[in-house]
């Protein structure tokens, strides 16, 4: 089952541009993750942030999340053509262990 | 070594066939999964072992069959599957179960056709 949902579902940008995803969940959770697809392969985790932080950078990268309104936010800066790719966040909820996957953003940058 | 490698990469088969994936990493990561995830869709979570011993099953038929012959090595045995099991069947790996902290280190994937 679903835990969250993600938007865009689809975002094109220009590279050099700022690409920012949302995931919203439902549940009380222990750690939200960030995962990057390229098409049809596997996936690569990005970044985890804990219930207890509220931001978190790696790189290019910046998550947020927000407890109260069970959200967060990926920012991919100063993007590249080789950022395309489905990024999903993925909850692992309180009382499990399980990671379950939002519905995912599939983002173009175009060269 | 950080990788989880899957074979094969394409399958294609017929729905009377048997078939297996397989999936290996040397991380020594005591937990290890399969998903499975239609196009265009998120990956959702079939089989969880940790320690060579199934933990989660969430509610695969039968037609699916995991199996996890040591701590580097998992397969998952297919038996008369229907088209709609068409997909791309995932394995990944983590350090351990239980702590959910761990992140999970995912191969590429074999992309399943059922004729």
């Amino acid at each position: 089952s679903q835990q969250g949902e993600e938007d865009p579902q689809a975002l094109s940008i220009q590279e050099g541009e700022n690409a920012t995803m949302n995931c919203s969940y439902k549940t009380s959770i222990n750690n939200l993750q960030w995962y990057r697809q390229n098409s049809g392969r596997g996936l690569v985790h990005l970044i985890l942030i804990r219930s207890n932080e509220r931001e978190k950078h790696s790189g290019r990268l910046r998550v947020t999340l927000d407890t109260s309104k069970k959200s967060s936010s990926l920012l991919i800066t100063a993007s590249r053509a080789a950022d395309t790719a489905s990024y999903f966040c993925a909850t692992v909820l309180d009382s499990s262990y399980k990671l379950i996957f939002g519905s995912g953003t599939r983002l173009l940058v175009r060269p | 070594d950080t990788e989880v490698t899957q074979t094969p990469k394409h399958l294609v088969m017929g729905m009377t066939n048997k078939k297996s994936l397989k999936c290996e990493q040397h991380m020594g990561h005591r937990a290890m999964y399969w998903y499975k995830q239609k196009a265009k869709k998120p990956p959702e979570l079939m089989f969880v072992y940790s320690y060579e011993k199934l933990s989660i099953n969430e509610s695969v038929p039968s037609r699916f069959s995991p199996e996890c012959p040591n701590s580097s090595l998992l397969n998952l045995h297919l038996h008369a599957l229907q088209p709609e099991d068409s997909a791309l069947y995932l394995c990944a790996s983590s350090p351990r179960l239980g702590l959910g902290t761990d992140t999970q280190y995912f191969g590429p994937g074999t992309r399943l056709t059922v004729l």
